[in-house]
């Protein structure tokens, strides 16, 4: 199976705020790489899909680089609904995997 | 619209089983595959198991395979999280999400941008 290492696991920031969390792949996973945020009693939203593309509606405040083993999601300019929990998942396996997930508070 | 209603969730004793269902509305369900994902009190997203689109394929976590069972019925427009010798560490919100192509890596990855997630539905167990 894949594994997803996320770092950090939590994070102190403060609106206006560039964040950026890692997510490192066991073995190579080229761009099958999503990100999502988790808020508390929301379903999870998918932010980024294949490492670097936008979902619709998501604000271009969010943005996602990386291939093969190595990811990054970064959020410029925090805004205070941008503070929640977020996850990196493979979908390159058969068996999809998430990372540890980040807390994100100010 | 696309719209994905999980149901079955409740308490439960340790030990017994439970049956989660997700009904399926908006979009033409027999060409999707279809996950279960589960979040615990506390913790981080757990990725359960996938079913193909014309449920030829089926994969489990690690931490669920030969206790939980992942079906559906294209006819009905309905996917089935069959889970049996529940513990506590069960004890989570369970979501159905539609995957963004028929199962497992999609070919075009443009395809993940079609993936949806239900509501979701607590399972509680009790000891």
């Amino acid at each position: 199976d894949i594994q997803m290492t996320q770092s950090p696991s939590s994070l102190s920031a403060s609106v206006g705020d560039r964040i950026t969390i890692t997510c490192r792949a066991s073995q190579s996973i080229t761009k099958y790489l999503n990100w999502y945020q988790l808020k508390s009693g929301k379903a999870p939203k998918l932010l980024i899909y294949a490492a670097s593309t936008l979902q619709s509606g998501v604000p271009s405040r969010f943005s996602g680089s990386g291939s093969g083993t190595e990811f990054t999601l970064t959020i410029n300019s925090l805004q205070p609904e941008d503070f929640a929990a977020y996850y990196c998942q493979q979908t390159y396996g058969t068996l999809y995997t998430f990372g540890q997930g980040t807390k994100l508070d100010i | 619209q696309v719209q994905l209603v999980e149901s079955g969730g409740g308490v439960v004793q340790s030990g017994r089983s439970l049956r989660l269902s997700c009904a399926a509305s908006g979009f033409h369900f027999s060409t999707y595959g279809m996950h279960w994902v589960r979040q615990a009190p506390g913790k981080g997203l757990e990725w359960l198991a996938v079913i193909w689109f014309d449920g030829s394929m089926e994969y489990y976590a690690d931490s669920v395979r030969g206790r939980f069972t992942i079906s559906r019925d294209n006819s009905k427009n309905m996917v089935w999280l069959q889970m049996s010798s529940l513990t506590a560490e069960d004890t989570a919100v369970y979501y159905c999400v539609r995957a963004g192509c028929g199962g497992g890596r999609c070919s075009d990855l443009r395809e993940y941008q079609r993936e949806y997630w239900g509501q979701g539905s607590l399972v509680t167990v009790s000891s």
